[in-house]
């Protein structure tokens, strides 16, 4: 079965600088890899998605991601971050084996200071 | 855009009484899910469906049920709230699997239950 690790539970940045979040999957082959933001009392939003092909995937709202086979990541990052972004982060993985279901990471919660 | 719609925002309900959570999504999705989300704990399946009338237990199905009767809607169910179902439950849907590959699970906003 597959897993999810979000190494980071809560990260603070400041208005400006680059982001980076951090995610861990565990699969024997190669996952879909997804990305979602949940902001304040909402349901989560799609951010990116990785399929196959290009492994850097680019996203919404300015962000992208980069799947490293090799060390198993799939991290999110943001070359310069806005106050709108401040939100909790998902990662989740699925799989091939036959059934639709995604598993996810405990989440990143991300705050922004001036 | 993939509208996915909850029935309350917010719930709260007496343990031991019968709760109904509705979802409903208007793209002709075959796919629908139940989540459960707890800080730290991040999203855990509780079930799901891959069309009218059929059914799958998620992670941790214990203590709900559901039912789908029709393609746009699916309920999840406490027989018997307890408080330690008291969490956000989320709901999602996809379109069915092309070619092999999971789709996209688009949310709604989500039911926050209190159950005293």
């Amino acid at each position: 079965a597959q897993s999810v690790t979000q190494p980071d539970i809560h990260i603070t940045v400041s208005e400006g600088a680059s982001l980076e979040l951090r995610c861990n999957y565990s699969y024997g082959a190669t996952p879909y890899l997804f990305w979602y933001v949940q902001s304040p009392g909402q349901g989560l939003q799609l951010l990116l998605k990785y399929f196959s092909g290009d492994t850097l995937v680019q996203g919404i709202k300015g962000f992208e991601a980069e799947f490293k086979r090799s060390q198993s990541s799939f991290n999110l990052r943001k070359p310069s971050v806005h106050w709108s972004d401040a939100a909790e982060y998902f990662c989740a993985v699925g799989a091939y084996d036959g059934n639709e279901k995604l598993t996810f990471g405990t989440g990143t919660r991300l705050t922004i200071i001036p | 855009d993939v509208k996915v719609t909850q029935s309350s925002r917010y719930l709260v309900k007496r343990t031991g009484e019968k709760v109904f959570l509705e979802c409903v999504q208007d793209m002709d999705h075959e796919n629908m899910f139940w989540y459960r989300q707890d800080p730290g704990l991040g999203l855990r399946l509780i079930y799901f469906s891959y069309d009218v009338k059929m059914k799958e237990k998620g992670d941790i199905p214990e203590g709900y049920s559901v039912s789908r009767e029709k393609k746009e809607r699916f309920s999840l169910i406490l027989e018997s709230a307890s408080t330690n179902q008291t969490s956000m439950y989320l709901c999602a849907s996809s379109s069915s699997r092309v070619a092999g590959v999971t789709d996209t699970q688009y949310f709604g906003p989500g039911t926050r239950l209190t159950v005293l």
